[in-house]
């Protein structure tokens, strides 16, 4: 079984420029999420849908990022414009339903300078 | 407030030897208390996961246990390798998860 696909792996900014994020999860997985990891913390949640629906977007910047899932399908995160505080890695997962197991992707580490 | 703690915040061990990471809780409701490996550059990977009314789930090496009355979990690890050197994280929650920051872990030779 494939597993939840992310890229890029890496991705260097300036700040004030945009980037965009891109996730596949599992097939067959109604519940997408998408994490921002600060190095030395743990995973907070930023969206879930629920197919191509937002289930909890409560901690999403909405001022400068967005999210979509076209198609209930992939995903995409984008940031416009960055800060430097948004270096972090980017965790996308993905379940069965919500409150069923959640398996992550690689993450994608994004560097603003 | 929903909060997981985790403690140590960090920790070294020789390889071959055990240790334990604890993990305390405030999340209500409860319905389950996961524990995940994070290798550096990784994301997590899940090694158990218990609801309330388990109180010991193993994986291998690994060992869970939980107190739901003292909201209290931890992770036992036996006979430690290299390759266990990583974070781990404890998640609790009900629809909505919370995580803990984690446990570095670091097994040296």
């Amino acid at each position: 079984e494939a597993g939840v696909a992310q890229s890029p792996r890496y991705k260097i900014i300036e700040k004030r420029q945009s980037v965009a994020f891109w996730c596949n999860p599992i097939s067959g997985h109604a519940t997408l999420y998408w994490y921002q990891q600060i190095l030395g913390q743990g995973p907070k949640l930023l969206i879930q849908f629920q197919n191509n629906g937002v289930v909890d977007d409560s901690q999403l910047p909405k001022d400068r990022f967005s999210a979509e899932r076209l198609k209930g399908v992939d995903s995409t995160l984008k940031i416009q414009p960055a800060k430097l505080e948004d270096s972090a890695v980017y965790l996308c997962a993905s379940s069965l339903a919500s409150n069923y197991e959640q398996y992550f992707g690689p993450g994608t580490r994004l560097t603003v300078t | 407030k929903n909060q997981v703690e985790q403690s140590p915040q960090s920790l070294i061990i020789l390889e071959g030897k055990n240790c334990t990471l604890q993990c305390n809780y405030t999340v209500s409701p409860f319905s389950n208390l996961r524990w995940y490996k994070q290798d550096t550059g990784r994301g997590p990977v899940s090694l158990t996961i218990m609801t309330f009314s388990e109180n010991t789930k193993s994986n291998g090496r690994y060992t869970a246990t939980l107190d739901a009355d003292t909201k209290q979990s931890s992770l036992h690890i036996t006979a430690s390798q290299l390759s266990d050197s990583a974070s781990y994280i404890c998640v609790v929650g009900y629809q909505k998860v919370t995580f803990g920051t984690g446990t570095k872990l670091q097994v040296i030779p």
